[in-house]
């Protein structure tokens, strides 16, 4: 089965530019999260979508990022400009049911990192 | 609010030595509790999940039992592998809380041959 699908695996960009960020989350599921690691702060969520709805936006960090879920099986998460200070791994999962809750298991794609130059 | 507390890494350990973890949670509610896996270059991977009090997790030898009396959700197992070698995070998520997973910090393993 294919797992949660993200592109690009590795970008890197000038300090500036627009970063399109893609997910596909497994089908049949309803939620979809991105989330950020950074060494310095860990992982955090970012933003939070349940049938293609945002839900919970309040870990975005600021009016650069902006996140879509157009359909059930696309998300994207764009920054512009694009800051140093947003290099990090970006991850998106997707899960069956609401977040976590009832132990619901949130499956995490392997992840897009970005170098902002 | 929420928040999870894992001991501070690296851990490095010889290969079929006893590996803990520890995890400590403070929650609102009654979280449900799990273990993620990150290896080298990869994303998370659930390694084992508890859902109510006294539940133990386990999975590929590893285990966790949910201790209430203690906000405890330590990772243990008994003889580690060069190939468990990654970052371990515990995570739970609290219903009162909307049910956002909440990550610990991570804790890195390194197993030596």
């Amino acid at each position: 089965d294919a797992g949660v699908i993200q592109s690009p695996r590795h970008e890197v960009t000038e300090m500036g530019q627009e970063v399109t960020l893609r997910c596909k989350p497994i089908s049949g599921h309803n939620s979809l999260f991105w989330y950020r690691q950074t060494m310095m702060r860990g992982l955090e969520l970012l933003i939070y979508f349940n049938n293609n709805v945002p839900i919970d936006d309040s870990g975005m960090p600021e009016d650069r990022f902006s996140a879509k879920m157009p359909n059930a099986s696309f998300s994207t998460l764009k920054i512009q400009p694009s800051e140093p200070r947003d290099s990090a791994v970006y991850f998106c999962a997707s899960s069956l049911g609401r977040q976590a809750l009832s132990g619901n298991t949130i499956y995490f794609g392997e992840g897009s990192w970005l170098t902002v130059v | 609010g929420n928040s999870v507390t894992q001991m501070e890494g690296p851990v490095t350990l010889s290969e079929e030595a006893f590996l803990t973890i520890n995890c400590t949670y403070t929650a609102t509610g009654y979280p449900s509790l799990f273990w993620y896996v990150q290896y080298p270059g990869e994303g998370l991977q659930l390694l084992l999940k508890a859902t109510k009090a006294d539940d133990k997790g386990s999975n590929k030898g590893f285990e966790a039992t949910y201790r209430k009396e203690t906000t405890s959700f330590h990772l243990e197992k008994g003889s580690v592998q060069v190939s468990d070698s990654a970052v371990y995070f515990c995570a739970l998520s609290d219903y009162n809380q909307g049910g956002k997973l909440i990550f610990g910090q991570g804790t890195e393993l390194s197993v030596k041959p």
